[in-house]
Parts: C-alpha cells; structure tokens; sequence
C-alpha cells in the first residue's frame, strides 16, 4: 500500500512559473524525501528531508516539512521545460519499508 | 558503469512462466530495494537486503514471489508462474545504508504477462 498522497495529481504551467505540489503521509516517519520520474532518466533522488528538519533548499528546489500535520512541500522556482516528470513523495515508517505516494504530474510548457 | 542496472529492459512471458529479472547495484552499496510500479502509480515496496541478508520481504505479494541476493552485490527477483496482474515494472534501487539515504534507482524491468 502506499503511504503518500500527493496533490495536485497533475499541474500543468508556463515556464518560468514556479509550481508547488504537497504530500500528505499516515504515520511518523523519519526522513521525507521527493524523487522525480521521467522516461528519459528514470526515478531520480532530489532532496531528502528529516523529521527534525522544517525546511531544505537546493538550488531551484524549496521543501518543507510539517511533522504535526504530515505533510511536505516541494516548490520549483522559475520552472523549465525540462522540469516536466512526476513527482512522488517517499516516506519510511522507521522500518525497512519506504513508501511511495501517488505522484503529480507535472507539465512545464515552453 | 556508474549506476544500477537491470536486464532484461524488457520481458514478455506467457501466463504460467517463470520469469528472473536481475539487478547490479552500485558497488559498495549495502542496501538495495525492490519494486513494483503500475501504470500510473508510485513505486510499491516489495523486499529489502542488507548485504545478503533479506530483512524485509512484507510487500512480496504472493508466495509466487522471490528474491535473493546470495552474495550481497547481485540480485535477482523471480517470479513463478506468471498471472496477467504481474505485469508492472520493476524497479531496483540500492543505497549506501538503509533508506537513511537517498536510493539510485535502476531503469526498470518492464514486464508483460499475456
């Protein structure tokens, strides 16, 4: 089963917007972390967040961690095209078992 | 190479085969995670080694379902008797330490059961 829920399912904006999209998740956890996933390149690693940790940056990416609501943020600034992909949130439980959301999807048009 | 890989890319089996996809984890990661991913969703957890040893295999839907990494580099994730609802991509990752850590995935396994 999986634990996160991203919102919006699917955003679509004009490059040089930013875009925000928010994960929800079930239990406590002890790291957060938003991967992107597109046909050329796969599922690749952006960020990771901990669970004593508010906010992160790198370089155009902004997230955001809420642990007494569950939920986290991600936000890309000055969007490009090549920013089109989903994106899943992924939450572990304190266990072996890291669990991926549902996904947004993505489309930065030029 | 630099990366996870996997083979076959691509695996088309008739029901009731038996299928073996293999995964090549970067060198000196210790941790490495399989999954399944359906058109459309998030990955899905399936089973975790650390080395060779299996940790986790909570999320191996069924009995038909089995993996192993016998000398805690390459894995192999076998699927027995094959049903149409195995057909799904699967994915690899592996990481330094456990999921503390960002995990580097592989390209996937597409695999299609008619």
């Amino acid at each position: 089963s999986q634990q996160g829920e991203e919102d919006p399912q699917a955003l679509s904006i004009q490059e040089g917007e930013n875009a925000t999209m928010n994960c929800s998740y079930k239990t406590s956890i002890n790291n957060l972390q938003w991967y992107r996933q597109n046909s050329g390149r796969g599922l690749v690693h952006l960020i990771l967040i901990r669970s004593n940790e508010r906010e992160k940056h790198s370089g155009r990416l902004r997230v955001t961690l809420d642990t007494s609501k569950k939920s986290s943020s991600l936000l890309i600034t000055a969007s490009r095209a090549a920013d089109t992909a989903s994106y899943f949130c992924a939450t572990d439980e304190g266990s072996n078992q890291f669990y991926f959301g549902t996904g947004t999807s993505l489309t930065v048009i030029p | 190479g630099a990366g996870v890989s996997q083979s076959p890319r691509y695996k088309v089996a008739k029901r009731g085969q038996d299928v073996a996809l293999r995964c090549d984890p970067i060198s000196g990661h210790v941790s490495l995670f399989w999954y399944q991913q359906a058109l459309g969703q998030g990955p899905e957890f399936l089973t975790y080694f650390q080395n060779e040893a299996q940790l986790d295999k909570s999320g191996l839907p069924s009995d038909r379902f089995f993996a192993e990494r016998p000398e805690g580099s390459v894995s192999t994730l076998k699927i027995q008797r094959t049903q149409q609802e195995d057909s799904a991509v699967y994915l690899c990752a592996s990481s330094l330490v456990g999921h503390y850590n960002e995990q580097f995935f592989g390209p996937g396994t597409r695999l299609t059961v008619l």
